[in-house]
């Protein structure tokens, strides 16, 4: 099966930094790959994802890049702020038959962003 | 916050009763998942189910029991076979879209003693 692996586990930042979160997976055919946000006690929450279509995503201070032939992709924070601290989590998946998605998460990422 | 609801939030149980896990959702979506989240291993399939009477086994199943009799619903089940169970668990659900959004509820956290 797909296995994620993401590092680093802990990541700690001035304001306004930047942030790097990289993620490998072992699967080729696994085609779509979010990112999760967790606050503390809260769900997870997407806040960006990428189809292997595609090499680059961005979403404000939020991208991500994929490179399917090293199986790995990257979440980047830019201009990072205090309310982005939080456990961040990539995760992959090749979708399944009958449809939906069985997602394999990393082990998460927690970020600290300091005054 | 709404959509996807689990309750209890936090759940007591005495070692070797069996628990269930309510998951209700309101968003139509086809397909409904149950995860199991423990300090430093991120999230973790247990079933899920992408169909109203089917559900398949997750890279975890062992200890758990689901039913999908509504689409609304995916309650699971912690059995007494279940060794370690004291974890945060989250329902999410999704689409059947191959690569579309899945949300979450907001999780409950059993303890075991």
């Amino acid at each position: 099966g797909e296995n994620v692996e993401q590092h680093p586990s802990t990541l700690s930042v001035q304001e306004g930094d930047s942030a790097v979160i990289k993620c490998t997976y072992s699967d080729s055919a696994s085609n779509y790959f979010p990112w999760y946000k967790q606050e503390l006690g809260k769900r997870p929450q997407l806040i960006i994802d990428i189809r292997s279509n595609v090499g680059e995503k961005k979403d404000q201070r939020i991208a991500v890049t994929l490179n399917k032939t090293a199986k790995h992709f990257s979440l980047h924070i830019t201009e990072t702020q205090p309310e982005d601290s939080a456990v961040y989590f990539c995760a992959a998946s090749e979708g399944v038959t009958g449809g939906g998605n069985k997602l394999t998460f990393g082990t998460g990422t927690q970020l600290k962003v300091e005054l | 916050d709404g959509g996807i609801t689990q309750s209890p939030k936090y759940l007591f149980r005495k070692e070797g009763q069996n628990v269930t896990l309510s998951c209700e959702q309101n968003l139509n979506h086809d397909a409904m998942y149950w995860y199991r989240q423990d300090p430093g291993q991120g999230l973790r399939l247990i079933y899920y189910s992408q169909i109203v009477n089917d559900f398949q086994k997750g890279d975890i199943a062992e200890g758990y029991s689901v039913s999908r009799e509504k689409k609304e619903s995916f309650p699971l089940t912690v059995t007494s076979a279940q060794k370690n169970p004291t974890a945060f668990y989250l329902c999410a659900s999704s689409r059947t879209d191959r690569n579309t959004e899945a949300f979450f509820g907001q999780g409950t956290r059993l303890t075991v003693v």
